[in-house]
Parts: structure tokens; sequence; C-alpha cells
């Protein structure tokens, strides 16, 4: 199975900065057949992402996102308060799909 | 508007079972392909398993943590998923998320629409 490392483990940032996150594939992600999620506290994943580069529905655009093969980025080039939280990477382009051990936004 | 309402999580002791539900509106039930994913305590996300659609051939799979011992069916007349989960172990508590989204044929999907989760606690 595909193995998805995600770095850093903790960001910790300020409103207004810019956040790069990085996901890192064992292998290469087919079709980049590759999702981004938010995570808040008590709350079910939220999808931002989708064919790596690709926003879902409602996602504002200062959400993007990059990369193929095995490395991909998620940005947020202003974070919003309500940005803070955890982020995971998936890929499903082959069976398993798998899942990053997430990156937590925090406030500095 | 999608809802997706999960059920029946609980206490169970090892080697116990217990059948999650998870109740779909706002979609057309019987022609979506439905996975379950689970997130134990202050962990990350792990799919589970999947169901494709009857008129898809209805068929499942499974990761390999839970295969031979959880089984994912529908209940396409009531709009209802299960997760039929049996020899429980501690490792398997987690919360449990009914989802659906955009397969891709025999590999996997994203996920557009989540359940609120339920818990699954796996202790003695």
């Amino acid at each position: 199975e595909i193995v998805l490392t995600q770095s850093p483990g903790t960001l910790s940032l300020s409103p207004g900065e810019r956040a790069t996150l990085s996901c890192r594939a064992s292998q290469s992600v087919s079709s980049s057949y590759l999702a981004w999620y938010q995570q808040k506290p008590g709350q079910a994943p939220r999808l931002l992402m989708y064919g790596a580069s690709s926003r879902a529905t409602g996602i504002p655009d200062r959400f993007s996102g990059s990369g193929s093969g095995t490395d991909f980025t998620l940005t947020i080039s202003r974070l919003e308060p309500e940005d803070f939280a955890v982020y995971y990477c998936q890929q499903y382009g082959s069976s398993p799909e798998t899942f990053g051990q997430g990156t937590k936004v925090e406030i500095k | 508007e999608v809802q997706l309402v999960e059920s029946g999580g609980g206490l169970v002791k090892p080697g116990g079972s217990l059948r999650l539900s998870c109740a779909a509106s706002g979609f057309t039930f019987s022609n979506a392909w439905m996975s379950w994913v689970r997130q134990a305590p202050g962990k990350g996300l792990e799919w589970v398993g999947r169901i494709k659609s009857k008129t898809d051939g209805g068929t499942t799979d499974y990761a390999a943590p839970v295969k031979g011992r959880f089984t994912i069916s529908r209940d396409d007349s009531k709009n209802t998923l299960y997760l039929q989960m049996n020899s429980l172990k501690t490792e398997d508590t987690a919360v449990y998320y009914c989802s659906t989204g955009t397969y891709y044929y025999d590999a996997g999907a994203y996920y557009e629409f989540w359940g609120q989760g339920t818990l699954v606690t796996v202790s003695s």
C-alpha cells in the first residue's frame, strides 16, 4: 500500500501568514489522485481539494494544491482564524486508499 | 441536502460484536457507493471498507486489519448502510464515519460527504 508522510507535524503560524503543508508518497500516486481534508476538533473531515489541485465546492480560493508523482503541497495563502485545524492528505489512486498522519496548523 | 447519520456505537468487550448503521438522505442512495472510515482517539483517518451499488455488483472491499471480521452491507429500501463488526479488538476503538463521494473503479474515492461519526470503544 502507498504510505503518505505529511510534514511538518505541527505548523505554528499567525493569522495572515502563509501555510505550506507537504505530503510525500512512498510511490507514485496514480493520475494525481490526491485529496486534502481539513478537520476541526469534534467534527468530521471536510474535503478541501481533489485531483491534487481542484478545489471542492465552497472552498475559498486562499486554498490551493499542487504536485504530482510522489510530492504534493497544500498552500493556504493567508491564514484566517477558522483555518487553524488539522489537515490530512489522502491518495485514492490505488487500493487500499490511504491517509497521511496529519499536519496540525496552530496559532502562534 | 446530503445527510449521513451514524448510530449504534458504544462500549463492547474484546471479542464482542456490534452493528453500526448509517441513515442516508438527500441523494439517491441505491446508486451510491458507500464507505466506512475510522479514526482512533487522537489519531489519523483510516479507510475501513466500501460497498458498491447493486447495479455495479454490490461487492465489498476491506482494509487488511478488518478483513474477515467486519462486513459492510446495505438496505436500499431503507436508505441505510451497515457495518457489522465481529471479533472486536481494543485497536478497533475509534470514531466510525460513514462517507460517500466520487469513486474510481477498483481504486479509491475522495469523500465529499461525511456523517458525524459514532464512537466504538472496545474495552474490558
